[in-house]
């Protein structure tokens, strides 16, 4: 079936690199990505999102890409932060549709 | 501080009990949402509400009973719940209905007996 999954299930990086976090998908008719953080014990957080008509978005410390050629999609975290350790999931949806699907997440750990 | 409230945090209930969670936004928000969570596992959607009425039931069995009685309040109704229920219940909203959950709720963390 079709599914939205990650490259890695851990990342563990330095405080002050930069991450990067890796999303493949399957559904080619999805034209709305959306990057969640889930803290331990907490709700995922928003955190930026792309439509398909845009190959980059820039957020505050976030940059997420988008190759629709390879149906890949990456999220990019600038001087990687304490703070920035939890995990991350990539999630798609279908333009007027009403189902937001979840990828398997990614744990990033940040070492001081 | 999460902009969408869940009670109860925390819930233990045996098999032949009755309960409720409740989720609340004031945000204006038109579209809330259930989703699934179990331990080390990506939140699967159960059901989506625009505008106050259910458009997305994602097969979930009916001892799971959605309930919106207003544009600020869901409900997820529980009864006869089986064991492997046991997850964090999570609750979502959107400013419109379009199905892309923006903010969440901590969630219930609820425990089947």
């Amino acid at each position: 079936g079709e599914s939205v999954g990650l490259h890695l299930p851990t990342l563990s990086v330095q405080e002050g690199d930069n991450s990067i976090i890796n999303c493949a998908y399957s559904n080619s008719a999805s034209d709305y990505f959306i990057w969640y953080k889930q803290e331990s014990g907490k709700g995922p957080q928003f955190i930026i999102d792309i439509r398909s008509n845009m190959d980059k978005r820039q957020g505050q410390r976030v940059t997420v890409l988008l190759n629709k050629t390879v149906k890949h999609l990456s999220l990019q975290i600038a001087a990687t932060q304490p703070g920035d350790s939890a995990v991350y999931f990539c999630a798609e949806n279908r333009d007027g549709g009403f189902k937001t699907i979840f990828g398997a997440g990614t744990r990033l750990f940040v070492k001081a | 501080d999460t902009e969408v409230t869940q009670t109860p945090k925390h819930l233990v209930m045996g098999m032949t009990n009755k309960k409720s969670l409740k989720c609340e936004q004031h945000m204006g928000h038109r579209a809330m949402y259930w989703y699934k969570q179990k331990a080390k596992k990506p939140p699967e959607l159960m059901f989506v509400y625009s505008y106050e009425k259910l458009s997305i039931n994602e097969s979930v069995p009916s001892r799971f009973s959605p309930e919106c009685p207003n544009s600020s309040l869901l409900n997820l109704h529980l009864h006869a719940l089986q064991p492997e229920d046991s997850a964090l219940y999570l609750c979502a909203s959107s400013l419109q209905g379009s199905g892309k959950p923006q903010h969440f709720g901590d969630g219930t963390r609820l425990s089947i007996l």
